[in-house]
């Protein structure tokens, strides 16, 4: 299984663009890019996912570097309900999801 | 829709007992998985079923066992249980297709004693 890396922690101001970066360099051209986030005492909430080109949803946006070797997920202005951890996933088996320790994303008003 | 549910949500046991949870997956999803987290090893695949068939399975030892049923309801259980095992036991489902979202039920919390 590929593996991501991401920054343990990363802080941002209420109403302000977060851009959460992740690491892929070993991704095979199979594995898609998934993002999930985990909120205080709940299940993982899945946020996005890509193989190749940029994706936006409501929740977020995703940007995939054209070498496929590193994305950024990108809340464009946050709120204090977006604090959260944030999985950064490569995978190509839908059932099966490789969790990192992630990052730690706090949002301060 | 109704969510993914999970049964109970908090469970203690003793070490060697064993132990059975419950997940209903959102009606139409036909693939459920487990996964265990813990504050030292995070959040780890336990393995997947589809259609009554385990299709994927994570690095766990034959302690951990599961299975689906027709109606795709999934439960998994943990034999000769260990103070290790305590952990959120965390099931999610998704509708077939190689990339769909996992919807994630909020857990059964064990702790085993």
């Amino acid at each position: 299984d590929a593996k991501t890396t991401q920054p343990n922690s990363m802080e941002s101001n209420e109403e302000e663009p977060v851009h959460l970066p992740c690491n892929h360099s070993t991704i095979s051209g199979t594995d898609y890019i998934h993002w999930y986030r985990q909120l205080p005492s709940q299940g993982p909430e899945y946020v996005i996912h890509g193989l190749t080109s940029n994706v936006n949803n409501r929740m977020a946006s995703l940007a995939i570097a054209e070498d496929r070797k590193s994305s950024t997920l990108i809340l464009h202005r946050a709120t204090l309900r977006d604090a959260a951890v944030y999985y950064c996933i490569l995978s190509n088996q839908g059932g099966k999801l490789i969790f990192g320790q992630g990052t730690e994303l706090s949002v301060k008003p | 829709k109704a969510g993914v549910t999970q049964t109970p949500r908090y469970l203690i046991k003793t070490r060697g007992q064993q132990v059975t949870l419950s997940c209903s997956p959102i009606s139409g999803h036909r693939s459920v998985s487990w996964y265990q987290q813990t504050p030292g090893q995070g959040l780890q695949f336990l393995f997947e079923y589809f259609s009554e068939t385990q299709r994927n399975k994570g690095n766990f030892p034959g302690r951990f066992s599961g299975r689906q049923f027709s109606n795709s309801r999934s439960e998994m259980n943990v034999s000769t249980l260990e103070l290790g095992d305590s952990a959120l036991y965390l099931c999610a489902s998704r509708t077939t297709g190689l990339v769909n979202e996992q919807f994630f039920g909020p857990g059964t919390r064990l702790t085993v004693l």
